[in-house]
């Protein structure tokens, strides 16, 4: 059981818009940490996607974008691409500056 | 460029302490932490801790503290990651990443080590 919540699974075609959820609490989001994302392409080591909320690191595509607001935050990506197939995970850390993960979203591109 | 490698695959029996490395280069090692995050077979990430290799402060996860300690060693600037009394459900990949500042995102990752346990 994560503390943060995640869908199992999104999909979507080529070119189409998906949003990825990560829902909190008090203890976490809503008590004000930031929010950050990581695209782990199968077989390989997590990569930073989007920090402090709404932030890409240099060379992550403008394709992809976050948000966050009260408790939960959103991870959006446009123009759905093959190679975005992976698993997406959202972190932020609780009062005790324990890190926490959501379980993870598997992408599919149709 | 920022670099973190970590030590092979290891097989350990229940019981055993296993310890992992993770080697910086590309950067002032001194001026970030390093958080461990380790992943059982076809799970999710699991945030283990943190430690400053500033100055050696850490921070455990709840469900580790008494089995894990993190260390740094500042002259070859690599991080370590020995958990002991280890159990089944310990088999994950262990990854190192790379934080400027304990409380915000991990910006580079290790490539990961296979800690296996098995009778």
């Amino acid at each position: 059981q994560s503390v943060l919540t995640q869908p199992p699974s999104v999909s979507g075609a080529p070119g189409q818009r998906v949003t990825i959820s990560c829902t909190g609490s008090s203890s976490n989001i809503g008590a004000g940490y930031d929010v950050h994302w990581y695209q782990q392409l199968p077989g390989t080591a997590p990569k930073l996607l989007i920090y402090g909320n709404s932030n890409r690191p240099s060379g992550v595509p403008d394709r992809f974008s976050g948000s966050k607001s009260g408790t939960s935050a959103s991870l959006a990506i446009t123009g759905l691409q093959a190679e975005d197939e992976a698993d997406y995970y959202c972190q932020s850390y609780d009062s005790s500056l324990h890190g926490v993960f959501g379980g993870g979203t598997k992408l599919t591109v149709l | 460029q920022v670099q973190l490698v970590q030590s092979g695959a290891e097989v350990k029996k229940p019981g055993a302490s296993v310890k992992v490395s993770c080697k910086a280069s590309g950067y002032t090692f001194t001026s970030y932490g390093i958080s461990w995050v380790r992943q059982a077979p076809g799970q999710g990430l699991e945030w283990m801790g943190w430690i400053s290799a500033y100055n050696g402060n850490t921070n455990y996860a709840q469900k580790l503290q008494g089995r894990v300690t993190m260390t740094t060693d500042t002259s070859t600037s690599t991080a370590y990651m020995e958990l002991r009394s280890l159990r089944s459900d310990d088999t994950a990949v262990y990854y190192c990443a790379r934080v400027r500042s304990h409380g915000i995102h991990l910006d580079y990752w290790g490539q990961g080590t296979l800690v296996t346990v098995s009778s």
